[in-house]
């Protein structure tokens, strides 16, 4: 079975500086999708970078970028220039095979120091 | 373009009542899915329906069941509600499995007292 883990419950930003948050998976597939997403209060979760298995090239969305290393079956997100906006909680997520649905990690909490 | 809705918002329910969420994926997207997210067990998968047809289940009870209409709206509905079944459950349409990853509402928070 395909798991998904984030081990830092939380961690903390100063405003514009650079936070990365870790993630790794489990899986024998190898075709499959990597995300991340952001759930702040308003509960909605909101769909930040998204990693296609088959690309070398890691992905990047104006101020966030993710390192996947897909031998040691890493996929860390990485916000530049952090802002008060990015506080929420991000999760990182996996798809694959003919399976679409979503396995989760446990997320980690992001709080971003004025 | 309207997003991924969800009713109701909020909902306080008794033990052993059923009750019946709604989602109305954005227009075009013919995948909708469920997850169920708890503090103790995270985000949970529940089911996907496509094109009316259920094509993808979690591991959850048979009290837990969905449906999906024509028009691409889907309904979940959870039987002899229970005081651990308390939850925020989310809803996420998509075109294309995986391509353009999902879209979610922002979810039902079900109260069970």
């Amino acid at each position: 079975a395909q798991t998904v883990t984030q081990s830092q419950p939380e961690m903390s930003v100063q405003e514009a500086e650079t936070v990365t948050l870790s993630c790794t998976y489990d899986t024998s597939e190898s075709d499959y999708y990597l995300f991340w997403y952001k759930q702040p209060p308003s509960r909605q979760m909101i769909l930040v970078i998204r990693q296609e298995a088959y690309k070398q090239q890691n992905a990047t969305e104006n101020r966030f970028s993710v390192n996947f290393q897909k031998a040691a079956k890493s996929f860390s997100l990485k916000i530049s220039d952090s802002q008060l906006g990015d506080a929420a909680m991000y999760f990182c997520a996996y798809s694959a095979g003919a399976n679409s649905k979503l396995t989760f990690g446990k997320g980690i909490t992001l709080s971003v120091r004025p | 373009k309207a997003g991924v809705t969800q009713t109701p918002r909020y909902l306080i329910k008794t033990r052993g009542q059923q009750v019946t969420l709604s989602c109305s994926p954005i227009s075009g997207h013919r995948s909708v899915s469920w997850y169920q997210q708890t503090p103790g067990q995270g985000l949970q998968f529940l089911f996907e329906y496509f094109s009316e047809t259920q094509r993808n289940k979690g591991n959850f009870p048979g009290r837990f069941s969905g449906r999906q209409f024509s028009n691409s709206r889907s309904e979940m509905n959870v039987s002899t509600l229970e005081l651990g079944d308390s939850a925020l459950y989310l809803c996420a349409s998509s075109v294309e499995r995986r391509l353009d990853g999902y879209t979610f509402g922002s979810g039902t928070r079900l109260t069970v007292v």
